[in-house]
């Protein structure tokens, strides 16, 4: 079975700082990573996956995540946050990328940004 | 850019009463999904569809649940007789199967249950 973990269900930075959201996975197959930002009353939005091509992925809106399997990591990273990043972020994990895929999501992390 | 799109956006229904939920996908995808979020849980996956039928479902998915491609152009989630535990934050998903197999979500449809 596969799961996610997201640490933080808030997280709060200063608008030109650091993101960083964190999320692990478990799975007994190697994974598809995601990251979903989900904007308010919007439907869930991909940000960037991980399908073992690269372990830097480079997303939507200056994003980027790295995959680290030894550390089974896959945190989502933004060098200088902005007003609009405002949002709630989700981390998934699915078992396959063609076909029909299961997404396993974490919990969420929404992020507010200070003026 | 092409876009999942979901009615109602929120519906009030008494419980037992019969629900449909109403999606249509991205036009050239071949996968439909759908996935709730109970508020202040997680989003988790109820079942995924293809080639007009199931091709995976989650426990969740019991008897009570089933999924339909009318026509064309819809894909339909039924809750045959609703229970207050139904309340729930319902997305349709698509994706084309192959390629980038980008799954792309509706805005939700927000379902309460009194």
């Amino acid at each position: 079975a596969q799961s996610v973990t997201q640490l933080g269900s808030h997280v709060s930075v200063s608008e030109g700082a650091l993101v960083l959201l964190r999320c692990n996975y478990s799975s007994s197959v190697p994974p598809y990573l995601f990251w979903y930002v989900q904007y308010p009353n919007q439907g869930l939005q991909l940000l960037l996956k991980y399908t073992s091509a690269a372990t830097l992925v480079k997303g939507i809106n200056g994003f980027e995540a790295e995959f680290k399997k030894s550390e089974t990591s896959f945190h989502l990273t933004k060098p200088s946050a902005h007003m609009s990043d405002a949002a709630e972020y989700f981390c998934a994990v699915s078992d396959q990328d063609q076909g029909a895929q299961k997404l396993v999501f974490g919990q969420g992390t929404r992020l507010t940004i200070n003026p | 850019e092409p876009e999942v799109t979901q009615t109602p956006s929120h519906q009030v229904t008494q419980m037992g009463q019969e629900v449909i939920l109403r999606c249509v996908p991205i036009s050239n995808h071949l996968y439909f999904y759908w996935y709730r979020q109970i508020l202040g849980q997680k989003v988790e996956f109820l079942v995924s569809f293809y080639n007009n039928e199931i091709s995976e479902k989650s426990e969740i998915f019991d008897d009570q649940f089933s999924v339909e491609r009318p026509d064309g152009s819809n894909f339909t989630l039924k809750i045959r007789s609703t229970k207050l535990e139904d309340s729930a934050m319902y997305f349709c998903a698509s994706s084309e199967g192959q390629g980038s197999n980008t799954i792309y979500f509706g805005e939700g449809s927000w379902l309460t249950v009194v």
